[in-house]
Order: structure tokens, then sequence, then C-alpha cells
């Protein structure tokens, strides 16, 4: 059972289309961090999350952690091509722990 | 600044044979670690170490090996090879704010 599960686990849109990808869990975490890996190489990180309800904004990405601290999600307004990758979201439990899990990840396709 | 390097980038093993999976960074790091990734299931921890000397069990360390005498590198030996270790493997290095800095991945297959 993995402790964060995203979904949808793949999706495929058309250029100029918003999205929304989910990352969830029954656990509470100090922090959360959203990363974009592209074929070939290692995640590259995207941002991290460290108050329930926080919404931070990258361009055209916006990330939002859960109230409780247990879900976030990232949404992408306006695909563009350059998006396509997988995107991770990663924890760490409450209760100062050191190790960082990994969701399942979603793989996405931004089509021109 | 090369950040993390493994190597090497791809290699075929035999069944039963062992290796080591080589990760440097150089930013001086003192929290390093190892990941397999596999198709639908993100990245899973193997070992990790928070500094010389320590290192401690991830979620799927069975099989593989670690240890840590300097603070560059961090090491993955895998005893016995199974083709169940076929995957991609990531080591990573932790600066501050708990921000993960990644190598470009070894790809093994284990026939």
């Amino acid at each position: 059972t993995q402790l964060l599960e995203q979904s949808p686990q793949f999706l495929s849109i058309q250029e100029g289309e918003n999205l929304t990808v989910y990352c969830n869990s029954s656990s509470v975490f100090s922090s959360l961090q959203w990363y974009r890996q592209e074929p070939g190489e290692g995640p590259v990180l995207l941002v991290t999350v460290v108050t329930g309800g926080e919404v931070k904004k990258l361009k055209r990405l916006t990330f939002q952690f859960g109230d409780a601290r247990k879900d976030s999600s990232l949404h992408i307004t306006a695909a563009q091509t350059g998006d396509t990758g997988l995107y991770l979201c990663a924890g760490r439990l409450a209760g100062g722990y050191q190790k960082v899990t990994f969701g399942t990840g979603t793989k996405l396709q931004v089509i021109p | 600044n090369a950040g993390v390097t493994q190597t090497p980038k791809f290699q075929v093993l035999k069944t039963g044979q062992s290796m080591t999976l080589q990760c440097a960074q150089d930013m001086n790091h003192e929290y390093m670690s190892w990941y397999r990734q596999d198709p639908g299931m993100g990245l899973r921890l193997i070992h990790y170490s928070v500094g010389a000397g320590i290192t401690d069990q991830g979620e799927v360390p069975n099989g593989y090996n670690v240890s840590r005498s300097t603070t560059e590198d961090f090491p993955l030996r895998l005893l016995s090879a199974a083709p169940s270790q076929t995957s991609v493997y990531f080591c990573a290095s932790r600066g501050q704010g708990y921000i993960q800095y990644f190598g470009a991945g070894t790809r093994l297959s284990v026939l």
C-alpha cells in the first residue's frame, strides 16, 4: 500500500487546456513537495508547501496543501508542451521523521 | 558544480552477480538516499544516510547494502542480483529545506 496516492495515473490533454493532479493520503505530513521528472533524468523540485491551506503559485502552476495536511493538488493553467513529464508528490510525515515518501506519480502528456 | 553524480548510467547483470552503484555529491550535504523507480510505483526508498557512518533502511532494503565512509560518497551494493531488481536507481542528496537533488539515474537490467 502506497502512503501517497496520486491521481490520475496518466493524463493526455491538448495544449491550452487546464488540468489538476491530486496527491492523497490518510497520514499527516509536516511538508509536501512536488517534483517534475523528464525522461532519462532525475526528478527536479518544483515547490515545497508546509502550512495547512497554503497555496503557492509558480507561473501557470498552482500548488495547494490541504487544511489537514493530508493531501495536495497541482493545477496547471493553459498547459504547454513543455509541461509534459512525470509529476511526483513527496511528503515528510509529521512527527520529526527524516524520510521522504514519494507518491505513485502522474504522467502528463500535452499534445500540440 | 556537478551536484549528484551516478555511475554507471546503464548496467546489465546476470542473476547472482554482484555490483556496486556509485553515487557522489559535491554539495557537502549530510543526508543522502537511494531510491528505485518502477512503472506505476513512483520512487521507493531503499536506504538512506544522515551522515558519515550512519545509515538506515528505507521501504525496500532487502537485497541491498550501503555504507557511508565519507560525506561525499554513498555507494549501493547489490549482493546477488535478481530479476526483481531490474529498475532505475536514483541517488539523492538533501540540502536545506528538505530539497532533494537527484542524480541522472542508473538503469539496471538483471537477466
